[in-house]
């Protein structure tokens, strides 16, 4: 079954508006999650990695600014797209390593497809 | 910089044949890696890891490290149209994050 679940699985918002994406963790804790954003036809771009409890640590190139990001717990990871606009639209996945045999084999979430108008 | 590089494909492969995936990395100080496939809008699955030189088999599926050559390889056998995906090469260096390759688009052939 899913180890990572993403909520919402897609949205619609207006220019302008923030966009909350919520990673969790199931029956597993994480002080490290991974965000990703995926353009059409195109390969995953890591954007940040999330540390619970401290900052995040971002891509270069990646608006930390504009790309939220809080690991308030071992369980749940959030990415606030702020003031989203049309170039944001993207499919954001999220993912967590979960250590049973190497410590860095990496369970994805079901992806966030945002569209922005 | 550490890349990871697979053949973009298309590659295409007849039913019930061995599709046979590639993947080189320029680190070797790469010790984890892994087979990922996703479907045409759907997150990354995981399907495979492996950190010891040799073949590790599972099902249909056999991933093959070679760290002298710096190679990765997935084969599939008896391959069936839902292996038709892009499958994802991906390198860790220890510290949980991966680094990918940009992925094989592979179809089955019925």
């Amino acid at each position: 079954g899913a180890v990572v679940s993403q909520h919402p699985s897609w949205v619609i918002c207006k220019s302008g508006t923030s966009v909350k994406i919520e990673c969790r963790s199931l029956d597993f804790q994480a002080t490290t999650m991974f965000w990703y954003r995926q353009f059409p036809k195109q390969s995953l771009m890591l954007m940040a990695t999330s540390n619970e409890g401290s900052k995040a640590t971002y891509e270069q190139g990646v608006e930390k600014d504009k790309f939220l990001i809080n690991h308030a717990s071992l369980t749940l990871s959030t990415l606030t797209v702020t003031s989203a606009h049309p170039e944001d639209s993207s499919f954001y996945i999220c993912s967590a390593p979960r250590g049973e045999v190497t410590p860095d084999t990496q369970y994805f979430g079901p992806g966030t497809r945002l569209t922005v108008l | 910089q550490k890349e990871v590089e697979q053949n973009s494909g298309p590659l295409s492969v007849p039913e019930g044949a061995i599709a046979s995936l590639n993947c080189t990395y320029s680190d070797r100080g790469s010790q984890s890696f892994f087979w990922y496939r996703q479907y045409s809008g759907k997150s990354p699955e995981l399907i495979m890891f492996i950190y010891s030189n040799g073949d590790k088999e599972d099902g249909r599926f056999t991933a093959q490290l070679n760290k002298a050559s710096q190679y990765v390889s997935l084969l599939i056998r008896d391959s069936q149209p839902s292996d038709s995906a892009t499958y994802l090469c991906a390198a860790s260096f220890g510290n949980e994050k991966l680094t990918f390759g940009t992925g094989t688009r592979l179809t089955i052939i019925p």
